[in-house]
């Protein structure tokens, strides 16, 4: 149980391109998606908050003009970088919590890969 | 502020035993998390610990102790697949994850 799927794994694209990110809940129901981005051999940082039906909470220093967070429902969050650049090409991992009233651990998905040219 | 201490790297032997520590300074406490990373992979969740004590899951087991502010990360009979960072992560008490920066561990033959 508890499994996240993330869709695309790899993307390669020009500078200028937006780029759209899927994450989805596959067997549970999430309030909660988090979205982080990670650098080689660096560690994971936390870029927003995301709760279905209402504005991602970004962490300081992240555009939210620049990384657009859509949750539109309880199985699926999405993330947008607009206009991306190659400064943008990072490592972008989705996770998920469960709806419960017990603190759930975040299931992550397998994250993308993306490389701006 | 808040804050999570863990080795960056360890070194350990193929079949062997490593304990990886960590000490956390956080706004709360809802509990803590250990995760698994492989190089070039997602994080997969490996145990969560709100209650002092150790909890046991196979080859790998967690403790803590919340008046100490320290966990670790037990693991036995190593084996190479074994090689990957390891985070530790303390929920705060609005429920916000605080990422340690990893372990990175090493399984030699």
């Amino acid at each position: 149980g508890a499994v996240v799927s993330q869709h695309p794994s790899w993307v390669i694209c020009k500078s200028g391109t937006s780029v759209k990110i899927e994450c989805r809940s596959l067997d549970f129901q999430a309030t909660t998606m988090f979205w982080y981005r990670q650098f080689p051999k660096q560690s994971l940082m936390l870029m927003a908050t995301s709760n279905e039906g209402s504005k991602a909470t970004y962490e300081q220093g992240v555009e939210k003009d620049k990384f657009l967070i859509n949750h539109a429902s309880l199985t699926l969050s999405t993330l947008t970088v607009t206009s991306a650049h190659p400064e943008d090409s990072s490592f972008y991992i989705c996770s998920a919590s469960s709806v419960t009233g017990d603190v759930q651990p975040q299931h992550f998905g397998d994250g993308t890969r993306l490389s701006i040219l | 502020g808040q804050n999570i201490d863990q080795p960056t790297e360890m070194t350990a032997t193929e079949g062997a035993i490593v304990q990886i520590n960590c000490t956390y300074q956080t706004s709360g406490f809802n509990g803590l998390f250990w995760y698994q990373q492989h190089a070039g992979e997602a994080p997969t969740f490996l145990s969560y610990n709100v209650l002092d004590g150790l909890e046991e899951k196979g080859r790998f087991s967690s403790f803590l102790s919340r008046s100490k502010g320290y966990s670790y990360l037990l693991l036995k009979e190593l084996q190479m697949k074994d090689s990957a960072s390891y985070l530790c992560a303390c929920m705060d008490s609005n429920y916000q994850l605080i990422w340690g920066a990893g372990t990175k561990l090493i399984i030699k033959p």
